[in-house]
């Protein structure tokens, strides 16, 4: 059984542009949630999709966006970078049957210049 | 709002010593409470959960924790630390009112001593 998967594992940006990350949920799992880590802290809520609409939000600004699509994957979106979004973006996804346990991919490093 | 806090930010201990990892949390209603770990440069694996039922629950890695309602703590515990348990330990709180969204802790990074 494959796990959540995440692409790229790292990535360089500078500040203005704008950035697309991508999560591969683990099988049998229809909800994905996205949380981003800065250095030396615990991981925060952005938002999470269940049935391809967003099913709730963290306090992040709009240039925040996800996807999710019919195979149950996810995009998040963050448009007009700032020095501030770098970070560790971590996908996790969680089962029909326990839809409160979320499992977690190796994340994507943003780093912004 | 529901907070997690992890009152150590780094523990050392003896490898072959016992371990306890604090964990107090924030919250309206029954909480869902997690623990995970991450090493270095990767992401977070699920140690233990605890949902209901009996409040000391056991995990992976020989990992356990116990949670005490009247304390408002779910401590995570292991009787013998092995050198690979050193890593980054993050305490979480999810469910009710908050849905599906985990609020974490700012985490405990356990080093191991030979």
């Amino acid at each position: 059984e494959t796990g959540v998967t995440q692409s790229p594992t790292h990535l360089i940006k500078t500040r203005g542009q704008q950035v697309t990350l991508r999560c591969s949920s683990q099988s049998g799992h229809n909800t994905v949630s996205w949380y981003q880590q800065a250095l030396g802290q615990g991981p925060q809520f952005i938002f999470q999709y269940y049935r391809e609409e967003e099913n709730g939000r963290g306090n992040f600004p709009p240039r925040f966006s996800g996807l999710q699509f019919p195979n149950y994957s996810s995009e998040l979106n963050v448009n007009a970078l700032e020095l501030d979004d770098s970070a560790l973006y971590l996908c996790a996804s969680s089962p029909r049957q326990v839809p409160e346990t979320q499992y977690f991919g190796p994340g994507t490093r943003l780093l912004v210049l | 709002a529901q907070s997690v806090t992890q009152p150590d930010i780094h523990i050392t201990v003896s490898e072959g010593a016992s371990l306890e990892l604090r964990c107090n949390y924030s919250y309206g209603a029954t909480p869902y409470l997690f623990w995970y770990v991450q090493s270095p440069g990767q992401g977070l694996q699920l140690l233990l959960k605890y949902f209901s039922g009996d409040t000391l629950v056991q995990g992976i890695k020989g990992f356990e924790a116990e949670f005490k309602r009247s304390q408002s703590s779910f401590n995570l515990r292991k009787p013998s630390v092995h050198w690979s348990d050193a890593a980054e330990y993050f305490c979480a709180v999810g469910g009710g009112n908050a849905g599906n969204m985990l609020t974490f802790g700012g985490g405990t990074r356990l080093m191991v001593k030979p």
